[in-house]
C-alpha cells in the first residue's frame, strides 16, 4: 500500500521567515496531494491540493509543489504569522477503489511572534 | 449548507463499556470515512462506508469494532467492550462522490476517554 513520510516533525520560525513543509510517497499511482492543517483541538481543514497533473499549484501565501519523478510535494508558507501555527498533514491518494488518502504524520509548526 | 456533524463531541468510557459515535455527513454528501488519531500522530483510516454499504473496512480492527451507514440516520462507529488504548480522537470526513471530488470534509471529531 501507499505509504507516505513527513519532515520535519516539528518546524520553528520566526514570523515573517518562510516554512517548508516536505512529504514523499511511495506509491506512483498517486494523483492526488492534499494538505490539511489542524489547529488545536480543531478539526483538520483542507487548506491547498494539486493533482498530478500540474507541478506547482499557489494561493495567497502558501503554494505546494509536486515532483512525480521523485514522488515528493511540498508545502510552502511565505510570510508567516502567528496564526499559521498548527499541525500541517500531507496526503495521497490515487483513483480507482476507494479513493481513501494516506496522511503524513504531522508537522507541528510554530510561528514566534 | 451545515458542514459534517458529528456527536458527541466528548465521550468518557470505563473499561469494558460500548461507545457509539456518530456522523452525519454534509447535505448531498454519500461517502463517509472514519479516522483515529492518537496524540501527535496522523490520521489513521478506519472505514468507508456509502448508504447502506460498507466500501472498505482494511483499517479497522476484526474485534470490537464496527460501523453502519443507515439508509435514514447518521453513520455510527460503535466500539465494544472498550479499552484504555481505544482512548483516541475519531474524526468522520464526507465527500459527495468519490468519481466526482476527492475532497473530503472533515468533522470536528469525538474525543474518546477511557477510563
Amino acid at each position: 500500500g501507499e505509504n507516505v513520510e513527513q519532515h520535519p516533525s516539528t518546524l520553528s520560525v520566526q514570523e515573517g521567515d518562510s516554512a517548508v513543509i516536505k512529504c514523499t510517497y511511495s506509491d506512483s499511482a498517486s494523483n492526488y496531494f492534499p494538505w490539511y492543517k489542524q489547529e488545536l483541538g480543531k478539526r483538520p481543514q483542507l487548506i491547498i491540493d494539486i493533482r498530478s497533473n500540474v507541478g506547482e499549484k499557489k494561493d495567497q501565501r502558501i503554494a505546494v509543489t509536486l515532483n512525480k519523478t521523485a514522488k515528493h510535494f511540498s508545502l510552502h508558507i511565505t510570510e508567516t504569522q502567528p496564526e499559521d501555527s498548527a499541525v500541517y498533514f500531507c496526503a495521497a491518494s490515487k483513483p480507482g477503489g476507494s479513493y481513501i488518502p494516506t496522511f503524513g504524520r504531522g508537522t507541528s509548526l510554530i510561528v514566534h511572534p | 449548507n451545515a458542514g459534517v456533524m458529528q456527536n458527541p463531541r466528548h465521550l468518557v468510557r470505563r473499561r469494558g463499556q460500548e461507545a457509539r459515535l456518530r456522523c452525519s455527513p454534509m447535505k448531498g454528501h454519500s461517502h463517509v470515512y472514519w479516522y483515529r488519531q492518537l496524540p501527535e500522530e496522523g490520521l489513521k483510516f478506519m472505514v468507508y462506508l456509502q448508504k447502506e454499504n460498507i466500501i472498505d473496512e482494511s483499517g479497522m480492527p476484526k474485534e470490537r469494532f464496527s460501523a453502519e451507514f443507515p439508509k435514514e440516520g447518521p453513520s455510527i462507529l460503535r466500539i465494544q467492550q472498550v479499552v484504555r488504548g481505544d482512548s483516541a480522537a475519531y474524526f468522520c470526513a464526507s465527500s459527495p462522490s468519490v468519481g466526482h471530488s476527492y475532497e473530503q470534509y472533515f468533522g470536528p471529531g469525538t474525543r474518546l476517554t477511557v477510563t
